[in-house]
């Protein structure tokens, strides 16, 4: 049981590049979700989805794009990074309401 | 959307001590959880208490929910106890989380 899992841990992308970010969960949890937390600042949801095809929207999702084809996996993707980017991503998953969050270990993603 | 206020931003303890961390939000909320953040970046899950109290060891935490404030206590504080804690709450089917700022904790041996 690996819990949440996150690829690739460090990433520095050219600022205009594009990647996806890796999420993968073997917990069977409906819900996923994508934050990113900026130095000394808490964490902002990019998107999230409460079920394999359902994805919406979070507070800071331009420039970002999911896609929910799987329980299991919840890729990010970035589609013209920019230095704004630059900051560490945080996946996390949940059973349902009412259950508490697991979180990945991190991405740390830096645009130049 | 709801706002949460973490207090105190910084705390530093020596071993030993107990100390309270608060969370005030802004609307009546179905979901609230604390999170550890330690110096590697990970983030831990403490507890998971829209309303009541829970106690897990040297943690526990209490939720006045019709007043919008949590309350984290830590008892006999221990170096590992460094960190970010960090307060989230939800309202809504999603169960999506909005962060507080943190409180940044420091236990000095």
């Amino acid at each position: 049981n690996a819990g949440v899992t996150q690829t690739p841990k460090f990433q520095v992308l050219k600022t205009g590049q594009s990647m996806t970010l890796q999420c993968a969960q073997d917990m069977n949890h409906e819900y996923m979700s994508w934050y990113r937390q900026d130095p000394g600042m808490g964490l902002r949801l990019i998107h999230y989805s409460v079920g394999a095809g359902i994805t919406d929207q979070g507070e800071v999702p331009n420039g970002y794009n999911v896609s929910r084809s799987t329980t299991e996996d919840f890729p990010l993707r970035l589609l013209s990074a920019a230095p704004s980017q630059t900051s560490v991503y945080f996946c996390a998953s949940s059973f349902q309401t009412g259950y508490g969050y697991t979180f990945g270990s991190g991405t740390r993603l830096t645009v130049v | 959307g709801i706002q949460v206020e973490q207090s105190p931003p910084d705390l530093i303890l020596q071993e030993g001590a107990n100390s309270t961390l608060r969370c005030n939000f802004s609307d009546s909320v179905n979901n609230l959880q604390w999170f550890h953040q330690n110096p590697w970046g990970q983030l831990i899950n403490l507890f998971y208490i829209p309303s009541g109290t829970k106690q897990n060891g040297r943690l526990s935490a209490t939720t006045v929910a019709t007043e919008r404030y949590s309350l984290l206590y830590i008892s006999s504080s221990q170096t590992t106890d460094s960190g970010v804690y960090f307060c989230a709450v939800g309202h809504n089917a999603g169960n999506m989380l909005t962060f507080g700022g943190g409180t940044r904790l420091m236990v000095k041996p």
